[in-house]
């Protein structure tokens, strides 16, 4: 069974702090992956693709590393509108596998 | 945003009735999925679609159906809806392309009493 693990958190943060997170997957095979934002009680909304050789996106940056099968997400400099659940996506053939999130909580 | 909605946003309904839920896009997209999420469980497919009248199961498909008769639409039915088919159901929707991610509807509380 495809899997994507992740530490749920919760992780509690300054502003303007820098926080990262990890997540592994299990089908080597993989070869998209995303990290998605999902606010309370809203749908998920897409925050970037991961590239194999890394991506930035303003303060954040995804990286993937496939010889051990993990994705990481870096937020710098994070903002009170940082605060979500943060989840973790596997494009296993034609269906996202998901992890079941990582919250994060940014306080002034 | 790409559209996309569900309808009802809201519904509670007793044990035993069926529900069909509806989603509903604009963007031409040929495959749309359904997914419920639960505490603990994260997301799971329930069902996908390819294409008009073709779908296949997901990780959590008993006691779901779904049909597909036009491009812009696909309907989850719960054929007996039980309480632990309380949950919130999002569907999506996805372009071709592999690293295109989907984009998700509003989603529908469905509360089973």
């Amino acid at each position: 069974r495809k899997e994507v693990e992740q530490d749920p958190g919760p992780f509690n943060v300054p502003e303007g702090a820098t926080v990262a997170f990890n997540c592994t997957y299990s089908n080597s095979a993989s070869q998209s992956f995303f990290w998605y934002r999902q606010d309370c009680r809203k749908e998920p909304k897409l925050l970037m693709s991961v590239y194999s050789s890394g991506n930035e996106d303003g303060r954040f940056t995804a990286q993937l590393n496939r010889a051990s099968q993990y994705i990481s997400l870096l937020i710098r400099d994070s903002k009170l509108s940082d605060s979500a659940t943060y989840l973790c996506v596997d494009q296993a053939g034609t269906a996202l596998i998901f992890g079941k999130g990582t919250t994060l909580s940014v306080s002034s | 945003d790409a559209g996309i909605t569900q309808s009802p946003r809201h519904k509670v309904t007793e044990t035993g009735t069926p529900v069909t839920l509806r989603c509903h896009q604009t963007e031409n997209h040929r495959y749309m999925y359904w997914y419920r999420q639960d505490p603990g469980h994260g997301l799971r497919l329930i069902h996908y679609s390819y294409g008009v009248k073709d779908t296949d199961k997901g990780e959590v498909s008993d006691g779901y159906s779904v049909s597909r008769s036009k491009t812009e639409d696909f309907l989850l039915t719960l054929e007996s809806a039980t309480s632990s088919q309380t949950s919130v159901y999002f569907c999506a929707i996805s372009g071709l392309g592999q690293g295109d991610g989907y984009t998700f509807g509003s989603g529908t509380r469905l509360t089973v009493v």
